[in-house]
């Protein structure tokens, strides 16, 4: 099983609203990301969880607030978000975080918008 | 610093063309890894290939086939003989021996049958 699978597909929520992102993995991965994409821009990273604990935090807000509930699972917790955060949600995974394992496989994505 | 240009930001084709995708790089690393990815209109990022530095081999499956020459920093990519659904936002990327991905901008390419 070589898939990242990611729920909801889509999403729109309204600015006081509180949801999650969920993403899961059964490739025996030891990090996970996400990354938030723009319509026509690369993808931009956010968080990196490399054996279950959160190793990187590209300057997030902290409206959005990650959680590893264990090795396969990682979900994306959303609150009190702003219209600017509409954006396409990506999820991926890897053998490792360094060296030679590093190649990510990506989720398809949860299109997210926010009223 | 560590940067991917994609100088070509659309690129369209007529069925059957082949179309070759330009990937230029910027590092001082001697170790890196070089990497495209395919973005159809679904949205998923789908993993095409991985390259090291150590690896000037290039690379053909399938239809694709993949250039890398460490002397111009480049990494290109072909598509032969190109079809409708390989339509798509490709992206070049770059990372060292850590987990950030530096992706260029992408290019969009449209096979029209």
């Amino acid at each position: 099983d070589t898939e990242v699978t990611q729920t909801p597909k889509h999403l729109v929520m309204g600015m006081t609203n509180k949801k999650s992102l969920k993403c899961e993995q059964h490739m025996g991965h030891r990090a996970m990301y996400w990354y938030k994409q723009k319509a026509k821009k690369p993808p931009e990273l956010m968080f990196v969880y490399s054996y279950e604990k959160l190793s990187i935090n590209e300057s997030v807000p902290s409206r959005f607030s990650p959680e590893c509930p264990n090795s396969s699972l990682l979900n994306l917790h959303l609150h009190a978000l702003q219209p600017e955060d509409s954006a396409l949600y990506l999820c991926a995974s890897s053998q490792d975080s360094q060296g030679a394992y590093n190649e990510q496989f990506f989720g398809p994505g949860t299109r997210l918008t926010v009223l | 610093a560590q940067k991917v240009t994609q100088a070509q930001t659309e690129i369209s084709v007529v069925e059957k063309e082949d179309v070759t995708l330009d990937c230029v790089y910027e590092t001082r690393d001697t170790t890196y890894y070089l990497f495209w990815y395919k973005q159809p209109p679904s949205g998923e990022l789908v993993f095409l290939i991985r390259r090291n530095s150590f690896d000037e081999q290039n690379e053909i499956s399938g239809r694709y086939s993949w250039n890398f020459q460490k002397s111009t920093s480049s990494f290109n990519f072909t598509i032969t003989a190109s079809q409708v659904v390989d339509s798509a936002v490709y992206f070049c990327a770059l990372s060292f021996n850590d987990y950030k991905l530096s992706f260029g901008a992408g290019t969009t390419v449209t096979v029209r049958a």
